[in-house]
């Protein structure tokens, strides 16, 4: 089944500066790769996503990477702000099974 | 438009007890997947049901099981539970089996075994 591995675990940034969050995953035919964002005591909530047809998208201050060649997808964060502290998780999906793995999370604090 | 629910919020049991925890849909979404979130990990995939039907089942024993109703909504039953069942559980919808459309999550369920 599908491994998906995600790093750093745990992010410290300062306010303004950018985060990036980097994970690789197994199976080649995932094609669906959803970052979600976690506050603490909270649901997971998407904030980007992005199917195997694209290299990149970007929403304002967050932008997704995937290289399909390598199995690995990233999520970039500029001018980060204090609200943007939580935990986030990436997952991968494969079309057919509809099983969405997710990574282990990664801890990011925004240091005002 | 209403998001997706669950009940009941917290839950304390003893193992070998059984548990049944509820989800409700959001509003015009038939397909609903069930995560076990352990403290500190990601969600772990349980299973989905898609129109009352189990569509794909994750690396978790028969012991868990599920059903969906025709509104939609859906139960996860956990029998003989497991000190290692503590976890919040979290229930997610969406629509249909296009793939890759957004799962929305609910609040979860938060079960300690004792």
């Amino acid at each position: 089944g599908e491994n998906v591995e995600q790093h750093p675990s745990t992010l410290s940034v300062q306010e303004g500066d950018s985060a990036v969050i980097k994970c690789t995953y197994s199976d080649s035919a995932s094609n669906y790769f959803p970052w979600y964002k976690q506050e603490l005591g909270k649901r997971p909530q998407l904030i980007i996503d992005i199917r195997s047809n694209v290299g990149e998208k970007k929403d304002q201050r967050i932008a997704v990477t995937l290289n399909k060649t390598a199995k690995h997808f990233s999520l970039h964060i500029t001018e980060t702000q204090p609200e943007d502290s939580a935990v986030y998780f990436c997952a991968a999906l494969n079309f057919g099974n509809e099983k969405l793995t997710f990574g282990t999370g990664t801890r990011l604090t925004i240091i005002p | 438009e209403t998001g997706v629910t669950q009940s009941p919020t917290h839950l304390i049991k003893t193992r070998g007890q059984q548990v049944t925890l509820r989800c409700s849909s959001q509003s015009g979404h038939n397909t609903v997947s069930w995560y076990q979130q352990a403290l500190g990990q990601g969600p772990q995939f349980i299973f989905q049901y898609y129109r009352e039907e189990e569509n794909g089942r994750g690396n978790f024993p028969p012991r868990f099981s599920g059903l969906q109703f025709p509104n939609y909504s859906s139960e996860l039953n956990v029998n003989a539970l497991e000190l290692d069942d503590s976890a919040l559980y979290l229930c997610a919808s969406s629509y249909g089996l296009a793939g890759g459309n957004e799962q929305f999550f609910g609040p979860g369920t938060r079960l300690t075994v004792l």
